[in-house]
Formats: structure tokens, C-alpha cells, sequence
């Protein structure tokens, strides 16, 4: 059973770029969740889907935002880059959303550079 | 709303000592709670989840934590720390609600002295 995909592993981006990840989750999994881990602020919630619908979103500003197809793959956008979107983002996903059956399963993630 | 502490930022113990990692959870609702491990530069893995069925859940590699109530805390112990356990460890709990999300603690770094 294949694991979580993310693409791409490493992206460096410039300043003032915008740039999209991409998260195919497992297999049967509706909900798809997206996190930024930082050194200094840790793992911190971006947003979830669940079935195409945005079902909770974090405290990021309206430059990170996503969506989720029919197919439950999932994209993350952030728009006009800045230094400190530099981070490590992964995506997790679960076939009931509430991880009860078998948790949170995440993706090795995508680490963006911002030059 | 839900939170997660996880005290001190760093552990070490020596390889064949137990390893205690401590978690205390904030919850106005019954709570789901997890650990999950990173290794460096690698994704999360679930280690044990606790979703209101026993309250001392094993996990895998050994590892096994016990939900106590009275004390808001979900500790991970594992009996023999092995050097392959050096890793980040993260605590994270959500409520039972469906717009609920995953909110995870700051992590505590093991490291396993030979």
C-alpha cells in the first residue's frame, strides 16, 4: 500500500515567487491535513480537507491557501514568498479525519527554501 | 480549545535505561492522543494512538503509553532505550469534533549515550 507522496522533496524559491506543493495522500484517505514545521515555532497547522471542503484552517495569512480534488490529492499555494515561509511543510491523511482509525499517516514532506 | 506540553526540549539517556518522555494535554472535550516520531529529515510515524479504548495503548518498537485522566498526561515509556530510538518525538492530541484539528507539542529530542 503506498505511503503519502509528496512533490517536491526541496524547492528553493526567491522572494516575491509564489509556489505550489502537491500531496497525494493514501489510498482511500478523504482528509488531507497540511503542517509547517519550523525550528523556532515547531509543527503548526495550516489547514485540513476533507472531501474537496476545507474543514479547519490555521492562523497563517491569506498568502497559504489549498484545496483538495475529487481525487483527494491536495495542493498547497503560497503566494508572494517571503524569507520566513522557509520551512519544512507536510501533509498528513486519514480515511475518517479524525485519525481514530488508523491515525495521521504523513508524507516525508517538502523542504522550501526562500533565497 | 486543546494544547499540548511537553516538558524540557531535550532527553538522554544511556542505551538499556528507560526512557520517559512526558506529556500533559489540555481538553474540554475527550481527547484523541498520539506520539509520533521524526527522524532527520524524514516525514512523521506514528508511534501510538489512544482513542478512548484501553488506557495503557502499546505502540510500536516498543514503546507503550498509558492515558491518565486525573492528570491530563499521555507519558511515553519504552523499558530499553536502544541506540535506533535517538529521534524527535512529538505529542499531539484532537477532540472528537469534526472541524477539530491535530495540535501537536514542541517535541522533545532523545538522545541514547552507548
Amino acid at each position: 500500500k503506498a505511503g503519502v507522496t509528496q512533490t517536491p522533496r526541496y524547492l528553493i524559491k526567491t522572494r516575491g515567487q509564489q509556489v505550489t506543493l502537491s500531496c497525494s495522500p493514501i489510498s482511500g484517505h478523504r482528509s488531507v491535513s497540511w503542517y509547517q514545521q519550523t525550528p523556532g515555532q515547531g509543527l503548526q497547522f495550516l489547514f485540513e480537507y476533507f472531501s474537496e471542503t476545507q474543514r479547519n484552517k490555521g492562523n497563517f495569512p491569506g498568502r497559504f491557501s489549498g484545496r483538495q480534488f475529487s481525487n483527494s490529492r491536495s495542493e498547497m499555494n503560497v503566494s508572494t514568498l517571503e524569507l520566513g515561509d522557509s520551512a519544512l511543510y507536510l501533509c498528513a491523511s486519514s480515511s475518517s479525519g479524525t485519525g481514530v482509525d488508523y491515525g495521521y499517516t504523513f508524507g516525508s514532506g517538502t523542504r522550501l527554501t526562500v533565497v | 480549545a486543546q494544547s499540548v506540553t511537553q516538558l524540557g526540549s531535550h532527553v538522554s539517556v544511556s542505551e538499556g535505561a528507560l526512557v520517559l518522555l512526558r506529556c500533559n494535554y489540555s481538553s474540554s472535550v475527550p481527547p484523541y492522543l498520539f506520539w509520533y516520531v521524526q527522524y532527520p529529515n524524514q516525514g512523521l510515524q506514528l508511534l501510538l494512538k489512544y482513542t478512548s479504548a484501553a488506557t495503557l495503548v502499546k505502540g510500536i518498537n516498543g514503546f507503550e503509553a498509558e492515558f491518565k485522566k486525573s492528570e491530563t498526561s499521555f507519558h511515553l515509556t519504552k523499558p530499553s532505550a536502544h541506540m535506533s530510538d535517538a529521534a524527535e518525538y512529538f505529542c499531539a492530541v484532537r477532540t472528537t469534533g469534526a472541524n477539530s484539528k491535530l495540535t501537536f507539542g514542541k517535541g522533545i529530542t532523545l538522545s541514547v549515550r552507548p
